[in-house]
């Protein structure tokens, strides 16, 4: 079974600050992918950034990017310039052939003005 | 691009009384789309998978006859819950990808609010 964990149900990082978002997974499969969703209090699930298992290069969007660390099984996610608008839950998902999701529990960051 | 429409986003209805959700991928073809229910502050949980012109797949624990998933084209699904109680209240979010097989993200809708009284 896939199991995705999240170990800090809540942050919070000063605008324009650094902050770190950590998740973990266990999985047997050599081939999957890895997904940082955000949700704003609005409740859309927005796609943040995603990474599939066979890129030893770490996936960057703007000021999002993550380290992936395949052996050590972990994602997470590092958000720079960190603005007002980033304030949302943010969930780390796991994807295995056939488009099999699984959700870490989440991560609620707060940006404080 | 990639634009997943959910309607309605807020309902509110008798406990008894039949309610019926529409997921619709609006630019492009969704081969399967998912269904998920969520808590307050909880993660999704995934509650069935449904390709298009098939039977949906029910994650274990999720009664068939009460969540009925029908996704009769590219672009629609639906999920009607048969006879709603107050237990069922909750959001319900679908998603949507264009790859039967992989890489490709899920898009998710807006979701949809479901209070039962």
């Amino acid at each position: 079974a896939q199991t995705v964990t999240q170990s800090q149900p809540e942050m919070s990082v000063q605008e324009a600050e650094t902050v770190t978002l950590s998740c973990t997974y266990d999985t047997s499969e050599n081939n999957y992918y890895l997904f940082w969703y955000k949700q704003p209090p609005s409740r859309q699930m927005i796609l943040v950034i995603r990474q599939e298992a066979y890129k030893q290069q770490n996936a960057t969007e703007n000021r999002f990017s993550v380290n992936f660390q395949k052996a050590a099984k972990s994602f997470s996610l590092k958000i720079s310039d960190s603005q007002l608008g980033d304030t949302a839950m943010y969930f780390c998902a796991f994807m295995k052939h056939p488009n099999q999701f699984y959700f870490g529990t989440g991560t609620s960051l707060t940006v404080i003005p | 691009g990639a634009v997943v429409s959910q309607h309605p986003s807020w309902v509110i209805c008798k406990s008894g009384t039949s309610v019926k959700i529409e997921c619709r991928s609006l630019d492009f073809q969704a081969t399967t789309m998912f269904w998920y229910r969520q808590f307050p502050k909880q993660s999704l949980m995934l509650m069935a998978t449904s390709n298009e012109g098939s039977k949906a797949t029910y994650e274990q624990g999720v009664e068939k006859d009460k969540f009925l998933i029908n996704h009769a084209s590219l672009t629609l699904s639906t999920l009607t819950v048969t006879s709603a109680h107050p237990e069922d209240s909750s959001f319900y979010i679908c998603s949507a990808t264009t790859d039967r097989g992989f890489s490709q993200p899920q898009h998710f809708g807006d979701g949809t609010r479901l209070s039962i009284l």
